[in-house]
């Protein structure tokens, strides 16, 4: 099964905000990980958070962290129509050279 | 401007044919990865390389070969033993760094014919 879980589809309204929930395994994840893919294109990195933190904002988004839960969360306030894509989490684990472990992504829908 | 190419952005694969993606990056970035990507699937690992000359198996390398003999080059090859070979492919690259932040190309998309 997954290491890395997401659901697969959220709609919101456009202006109201986004919730999108992520859950891992790996108690030694050290950094996780959210990433945005339009159609047709490659990921692109929309922020990160050490696993010591609790919270981490950046304009319009708002990451949490649940340690306890191995929960994460992105937060897209006011969302807009360019907001409509794919959102992956993904978790670095301590000690592994190899890169990312990606959730199988939401695919956000925003409404007008 | 700096980044990763990947090319073709659409190639079309025969039975029995190899066939051949490119990533070429001027970031320099020491590792490189290999993703397949399949419609509502997460990114699957094929393959990385974190130093020229070198390059490890990710998850599912079997049906696929790669090289690394060049810092901002690591090209795919997608084998006739790669039966369901159908997917988007991603290229990615980082510096090495507690944080591994990943850069990725556009993508390829290969089909059978």
């Amino acid at each position: 099964g997954e290491d890395v879980e997401q659901s697969l589809f959220l709609s919101v309204r456009e202006g109201d905000s986004s919730v999108i929930n992520c859950t891992y395994t790996d108690s030694s994840s050290t950094y996780l990980y959210w990433y945005k893919q339009e159609p047709g294109a490659g990921l692109q990195l929309l922020t990160y958070i050490f696993s010591n933190m609790d919270m981490k904002q950046d304009q319009r988004l708002t990451v949490l962290l649940n340690k306890k839960d191995k929960h994460l969360s992105l937060r897209i306030a006011d969302t807009q129509t360019g907001d409509s894509a794919i959102y992956f989490c993904a978790e670095r684990r301590a000690g592994s050279a190899r890169q990312l472990t990606f959730g199988s992504g939401t695919q956000l829908t925003v409404l007008p | 401007d700096g980044g990763i190419t990947q090319s073709p952005k659409y190639l079309f694969r025969k039975e029995g044919q190899n066939v051949t993606l490119s990533c070429e990056q001027n970031l320099n970035h020491d590792a490189m990865y290999w993703y397949r990507q399949d419609p509502g699937q997460g990114l699957r690992l094929i393959y990385y390389s974190q130093i020229v000359n070198d390059f490890q198996k990710g998850d599912i390398a079997e049906g696929y070969s790669v090289s690394r003999e060049k810092k901002e080059s690591f090209p795919l090859t997608v084998t006739s033993a790669q039966k369901n070979p159908t997917a988007f492919y991603l290229c990615a690259s980082s510096i090495t760094a507690p944080d591994e932040k990943l850069f990725f190309g556009s993508g390829t998309q290969l089909s059978v014919l």
